[in-house]
Formats: structure tokens, sequence, C-alpha cells
């Protein structure tokens, strides 16, 4: 976890709200992926960004976006917030080309 | 895409005594394979990876197996002690892509 922070670690909303969470990775790291945790699950990937392109995409619908910036950091937007949005949010960062990723300690999303 | 089962889901032993968790993968073109470790409150944790090229990794009391012809890979624990108690992860991908496909989780519990 020491290679990533993310915020907020728990947020509550209510359905049709929108949401943004926010990854800051420590320097070295120049790839943000974005994965969903539903309770008892394992992570489901998102999406993937670097160089501030989203470069892969997992089975999600475009109300989940996201966004790279300069000093790498990453957001992930969702919007129309659905019951099912309810999980743990969790960034990995990592450096393009290699496969080791470091996850956050992630945000917990309740939809109400 | 690819599909990754885990099995089990839960398992408990003896302090001191070995754990196995078995995964199988169902993509021929998947050749990295990591293990993470989840813990209350915590992103997932790598705790060890193959590639396909070799069949067995060792890291102290941690050692993985590769079959890829049974497209299968197991994780294994000696000597398991009270820290080890936490969820652990499977996952499979193509080696320098980070959109990782996880297995469900097994919850390991160490009996004091």
């Amino acid at each position: 976890d020491a290679g990533v922070t993310q915020s907020p670690t728990h947020l509550i909303k209510t359905r049709g709200q929108q949401v943004t969470l926010r990854c800051s990775p420590k320097s070295g790291h120049d790839t943000v992926s974005w994965y969903q945790q539903a309770l008892g699950q394992g992570p489901q990937f998102i999406f993937q960004y670097y160089e501030e392109e989203e470069r892969q995409r997992g089975n999600f619908p475009d109300r989940f976006s996201g966004h790279q910036f300069p000093n790498y950091s990453s957001e992930l937007n969702v919007n129309a917030l659905l019951l099912g949005d309810s999980a743990l949010y969790l960034c990995a960062v990592g450096q393009a080309g290699a496969n080791v990723l470091t996850f956050g300690a992630g945000s917990r999303l309740t939809v109400l | 895409g690819e599909n990754v089962e885990q099995h089990p889901s839960t398992l408990s032993v003896q302090e001191g005594d070995s754990a196995v968790i078995k995964c199988t993968y169902s993509d021929s073109a998947s050749n990295y394979f990591p293990w993470y470790k989840q813990e209350l409150g915590k992103g997932p944790q790598l705790i060890i990876d193959i590639r396909s090229n070799v069949g067995e990794k060792k890291d102290q009391r941690i050692a993985v197996t590769l079959n890829k012809t049974a497209k299968h890979f197991s994780l294994h624990i000696t000597e398991t002690q009270p820290e080890d108690s936490a969820v652990y992860f499977c996952a499979a991908t193509v080696f320098g892509n980070e959109k990782l496909t996880f297995g469900t989780g097994t919850r390991l519990t160490i009996i004091p």
C-alpha cells in the first residue's frame, strides 16, 4: 500500500449521484489501473491509464470514466450510481511493460 | 476472455501445517500468474508470481507450481503461522499486460 494513496477511504452516495475517486502513486510508477472489488469477490479490471490515455478497458459501462494527470495521479468517475456499484474500488500502479502492480488500500463506496 | 477458477473458497489449517490453494485458467495465451494476499482493510499485496517458462518458484515458506498443459497453478504455504491468515487471490494475464483476471479468493485461517 505504501506505493499508492487513495482517497477518500469511505463514502456513501445515493442512487443517481456521481462520485470521483482519487489515486496518487509514489514516484517510479507511470501506469494506473482501476479495479472494482465486490464483497466476497476478486477484483475486476475497469481500465488502465498510461501517458494520460485510456489504454485498456474491461467490461464496464461508459458510466465509468477516468483520467490520468501529468503527475501520473488518476481519478475514477462513476455517473448515475446504481446500488450494484457498491464495492471497494482499488487503484493499482505499475511501470509500463512490467507486471508488478502495487495496490492501494481502496475506496469503499456504498450506494443507498 | 480469460476465466480463472479458484478452490477452495475457505481453508482452515493448524499452525505449522501446510496449505495449498489451486487455480485453473482458460486462456492458453496467459503466461503470467501472480498471487496476492489481502488482509482486512488493505489492498491486495503481491506475494509471489510465476511466468510460464518455469514450472515452480519458491520464496522461503511460499511456493507456486504451474502446469501449462493442464492450465492450472497452485500456491503452497509451508509451516503456516497466524500472520498467514488472510484472503488469497490468484490471477492470470499475459506478461506486460496489467489487465489481471482474478480468481474468487480463498479465505485462509490458521488455527493456533
